[in-house]
């Protein structure tokens, strides 16, 4: 079946440890999303790509950063993660379509900074 | 900015009990979404809502579309305790290069009881 992958499942990190979290498609979608959802709040976008167009949230920090290397594949780095970065990070992806960009979501991965 | 806010935020019911939860939004948009989202899990697709005067059943849940008042409202029929989780609504924008980024809700965190 065509779905959204994300690896791993669960991460566990040092305070000020750069981590990379994984997403893979085989939906062959051209746009892939990375959020953001931190216990008890709403997602909240952190970037998306458009092919390989880049898009930052204004309010983004600079500490996250993202890698799409082909259509199949995008990363998520967090250079230097701080306590406040742990949370469920969920990978959307969309095509363009006549009904807009339905996005399909990942399972998450939950990021523990210890 | 995008502003999307629901109520109630926490919700609790009796089973066999009918509710409304409801969600308005600040500026037009292309698409609305209805996900649920168990505990430590990613996202489920409810409903998607494309049009003004647009109403979807599956079970227990209906969801309905009002774009002139920016509001969209999920009601609970004859609620059971398998509904019990939280209830995202997301707003999407296609223009420009929004590409369909989702904008959510808070949350409305539903508990059935019996």
């Amino acid at each position: 079946d065509a779905m959204v992958i994300q690896n791993p499942r669960y991460q566990v990190t040092q305070f000020g440890k750069p981590v990379t979290l994984s997403c893979s498609q085989t939906l062959n979608h051209n746009v892939m999303y990375w959020y953001q959802q931190k216990s008890s709040q709403a997602p909240k976008l952190l970037f998306h790509y458009y092919d390989k167009d880049f898009n930052n949230e204004a309010d983004t920090p600079d500490n996250f950063q993202s890698r799409r290397p082909n259509t199949s594949f995008c990363f998520l780095d967090i250079r230097s993660p701080g306590l406040g970065d742990a949370a469920m990070y969920l990978c959307a992806t969309s095509r363009t379509s006549r009904r807009g960009y339905e996005q399909y979501f990942g399972p998450g991965t939950r990021l523990t900074v210890t | 900015e995008l502003k999307v806010e629901q109520n109630p935020l926490f919700l609790s019911m009796q089973e066999g009990k009918n509710y409304t939860i409801y969600c308005n939004y600040s500026t037009t948009s292309d698409r609305l979404y209805w996900y649920r989202q168990d505990p430590g899990k990613s996202l489920e697709s409810l409903f998607v809502l494309l049009s003004n005067g647009a109403v979807k059943q599956e079970g227990r849940l209906m969801a309905s579309l009002d774009t002139k008042a920016r509001l969209s409202t999920l009601h609970i029929t004859a609620a059971v305790h398998d509904l019990s989780a939280t209830y995202f609504c997301a707003v999407a924008l296609d223009i420009g290069t929004s590409y369909g980024k989702l904008t959510f809700g808070q949350g409305t965190i539903l508990t059935v009881h019996p």
